[in-house]
């Protein structure tokens, strides 16, 4: 069964508007959630989150991690085309150092 | 910034033939791992390699697979003989600490025909 499911799988915005991507996930003993975006290729590090109820900042993209209710949120603000993305989020559990995916949110940003 | 180097970027095989997909982490990290990501599914692990062992391995990284570290930079992924499944994007990835986000490199797209 899948571990780590996110949501929604894509959405169409226009610039400036506001997104909110979730992901929920199952694991045994939680370590940390990772937070990904792939653009063309390769996954470039966005977020890693390991205690509850802290908001990771950057620039316009913040996240936050509920682990009584095991998920997480990606909010980007003031969205931009270069926002255009697909969104990964990864959980690491406490045994071993693997990261487990969801399938990722596709978001396209339009002008 | 430092980057993780995959080579070739795309590369076609026929059906049993070995490959050896190749990348060069980030000169002070400690941690090596292999992912891939088939066409429109999720990514995932196959791999991580620390202090010149595997540390971890998943289900998916069968005998036909091996890792090696030939040198101090290169970091390799060895396919023996390809089947027409292991077609898919195969990401390296290196962090300096377990506990660490990864820097993923830009991914060889590996057809087999």
């Amino acid at each position: 069964e899948d571990k780590v499911v996110q949501s929604p799988l894509s959405l169409v915005v226009h610039e400036g508007d506001t997104v909110t991507l979730n992901c929920s996930y199952e694991v045994t003993n939680f370590r940390s959630l990772l937070w990904y975006k792939q653009e063309k290729k390769a996954p470039t590090f966005l977020f890693m989150l390991t205690s509850s109820g802290i908001e990771k900042k950057s620039g316009r993209l913040s996240s936050i991690l509920d682990k009584k209710e095991l998920f997480s949120i990606l909010n980007i603000t003031a969205t931009q085309t270069g926002d255009s993305a697909i969104y990964l989020c990864a959980v690491r559990e406490a045994a071993g150092n693997k990261l487990t995916f969801g399938g990722g949110t596709r978001v396209l940003v339009k002008p | 910034e430092p980057e993780v180097t995959q080579t070739p970027s795309h590369q076609v095989t026929q059906m049993g033939q070995e490959v050896i997909l190749r990348c060069v982490p980030i000169s002070n990290h400690l941690y090596f791992y292999w992912y891939r990501q088939i066409l429109g599914q999720k990514v995932e692990f196959l791999v991580s390699f620390y202090n010149n062992e595997i540390s971890e391995k998943s289900e998916i990284f069968d005998d036909q697979f091996s890792v090696e570290r030939p040198d101090g930079s290169n970091f390799t992924l060895k396919i023996r003989s390809t089947k027409l499944e292991d077609s898919a994007m195969y990401f390296c990835a290196s962090s300096d600490r377990a506990t660490y986000g990864y820097t993923f490199g830009s991914g060889t797209r590996l057809t087999v025909v």
